[in-house]
C-alpha cells in the first residue's frame, strides 16, 4: 500500500537554529515529490521535486531527493518565527492517475 | 486572483443532513481535487476530476459524491452526513496531471457532523 512517513512529527526550535525535516514513501510508479507549507489555512507550494540528487533553494529553504533510498528531506537554515508552520510531504504516483499520497506533517514551532 | 475558493468556510450539521461544499477557481486549471484533513492523517484525496463533465474516486470516496458541470466549479456533496465526516475539506486545484504543475489550494472549509 502506498504510504508516505514524515519525521519528527513536532519540533521546537529557538530563532537561528538550523532544522531538518524528513520525508519517506512508498508509492507505486513515483512521479513526483512536493513539499507544502501550511499555516493557519490552505497549504502553499515549496518544492516539487522529480530528480535525484538536485537541490532545489529558496532563501534559507532547501530540499533534495534521493529516488534509491525513498525519502527527501526539507531543511530550514536561521529559522524565524515566521517559520512556523506544519510542513507537508507529498507525493505523486500514476497508480491511480494523478493520486496524490500526502505524509500527516511535521509541526514546527520556533521560538523567539 | 482569487485563485480557490470554498464556501462555506464553517458549518455544522446533524447527522442524517445533507449538504454541498463549493469550490470555484478562476485560474482555468483542468484538474481540481476534494481532500480531508484529519488530526495524525494527513490530506485524503476523496475524488478528484481531470476536466469538465469527468469525475474519479480517489482514496476515500465513500460517503461522497462530487459533480463538475463547468470547468470552474467542484462541488462536494454529503447525502447523509455522518459524525466520521467531521474534518477540515480542501480543495485544489492544478493546471493538468502533467509533471511541474503543483496543486493550488483553497483555504478550507471546516465541518462538524453532530
Amino acid at each position: 500500500e502506498d504510504k508516505v512517513v514524515q519525521s519528527p512529527l513536532s519540533l521546537v526550535v529557538h530563532e537561528g537554529d538550523t532544522v531538518t525535516l524528513n520525508c519517506s514513501y512508498e508509492v507505486t510508479n513515483f512521479r513526483s515529490l512536493l513539499w507544502y507549507k501550511q499555516e493557519k489555512k490552505a497549504p502553499t507550494f515549496l518544492f516539487m521535486l522529480t530528480s535525484s540528487g538536485i537541490e532545489k533553494k529558496s532563501g534559507r529553504l532547501s530540499s533534495i531527493l534521493d529516488k534509491k533510498e525513498l525519502f527527501s528531506i526539507l531543511n530550514i537554515t536561521a529559522t524565524q518565527t515566521g517559520d512556523s508552520a506544519v510542513y507537508l510531504c507529498a507525493v505523486e504516483g500514476t497508480y491511480n492517475n494523478n493520486d496524490m499520497r500526502f505524509g500527516a506533517g511535521t509541526r514546527l514551532t520556533v521560538k523567539p | 486572483n482569487a485563485g480557490v475558493t470554498q464556501t462555506p468556510k464553517f458549518r455544522v450539521l446533524k447527522t442524517g443532513q445533507s449538504m454541498t461544499l463549493l469550490c470555484a477557481q478562476d485560474m482555468n486549471h483542468e484538474y481540481m481535487y476534494w481532500y480531508r484533513q484529519d488530526p495524525g492523517m494527513g490530506l485524503r484525496l476523496i475524488h478528484y476530476s481531470v476536466g469538465e463533465g469527468t469525475t474519479a474516486k480517489g482514496e476515500v470516496p465513500d460517503g461522497y459524491n462530487v459533480s463538475r458541470l463547468k470547468k470552474q466549479n467542484f462541488l462536494l456533496g454529503l447525502e447523509s452526513a455522518a459524525p466520521s465526516q467531521t474534518s477540515v475539506y480542501f480543495c485544489a486545484s492544478s493546471q493538468d496531471g502533467s509533471i511541474n504543475q503543483p496543486q493550488h489550494f483553497g483555504d478550507g472549509t471546516r465541518l462538524s457532523i453532530l
